[in-house]
């Protein structure tokens, strides 16, 4: 059953310290998602990769967001240093895209829900 | 910034009752989805209409397309408690890197 998997599913932290969330797409999938999600402003986009090429981080406060792909089976994204406001739900999801096509279906992971204390 | 507006933004229904959630949307898109969340769980891809289709079918539910209008519905049929959920609308607008962008979505509660 292929799923996309996110690690941790919850972290409590406190400001100023660094936070990695990790995520494992489908097998074959060439389409990588992060989104931010809070009562207050919905499912925002931070980043998207296509064949593990950034095409659109925005969506991504640069400061202190990183997002990458070190290789096809894990997407990694960083907040350093973290702050309370970025406490949230961050979700992966990914897909299957041949360019000039749009998205199609995404496959989402349970999230990681982050506070920052 | 969302590109979709879902309407209502809450929706209470009995079971066996049919549910129908609208979606606006501001620009050209090349699809558009629907998709369903349990409360602290995952989205989950219900249905993806294209820009030339105006109405597909997925069991119970129903979706159409209004591309003159801007504009899409969700028609679940004999709803059951298990439908209890939010639901989102994303679109997809037109352009070779077009990511997904959600609405704020709908919530739907079935009452057994």
């Amino acid at each position: 059953d292929a799923r996309v998997t996110q690690t941790p599913r919850h972290k409590v932290t406190e400001m100023g310290q660094e936070v990695t969330m990790r995520c494992q797409p489908i097998l074959g999938h060439n389409t990588v998602f992060w989104y931010r999600q809070t009562m207050m402003q919905g499912l925002e986009l931070l980043a998207y990769f296509r064949n593990r090429a950034p095409l659109d981080d925005s969506g991504m406060p640069k400061d202190r967001f990183s997002a990458e792909m070190p290789d096809a089976t894990l997407a990694t994204l960083k907040i350093q240093p973290s702050e309370p406001r970025d406490s949230a739900v961050y979700f992966c999801a990914s897909g299957s895209s041949a360019g000039g096509v749009g998205t199609g279906e995404l496959f989402f992971g349970e999230g990681s829900r982050l506070t920052v204390l | 910034s969302q590109q979709g507006e879902e309407d209502p933004q809450a929706l209470s229904i009995q079971e066996g009752e049919n549910a129908t959630m609208n979606c606006s949307y501001k620009t050209s898109i090349n699809n558009l989805q629907w998709y369903r969340q349990n409360s602290g769980r995952g989205l989950v891809h219900l249905i993806l209409i294209r820009s030339n289709e105006r109405e597909k079918h997925s069991g119970r539910l129903r979706v159409t397309l209004d591309t003159s209008k801007k504009s899409s519905s969700l028609l679940i049929t004999a709803s059951r408690a298990a439908d209890t959920a939010s639901y989102f609308c994303a679109t997809v607008a037109t352009g070779a890197n077009s990511k997904l962008t959600f609405g704020k979505g709908i919530t739907l509660s079935v009452r057994p």
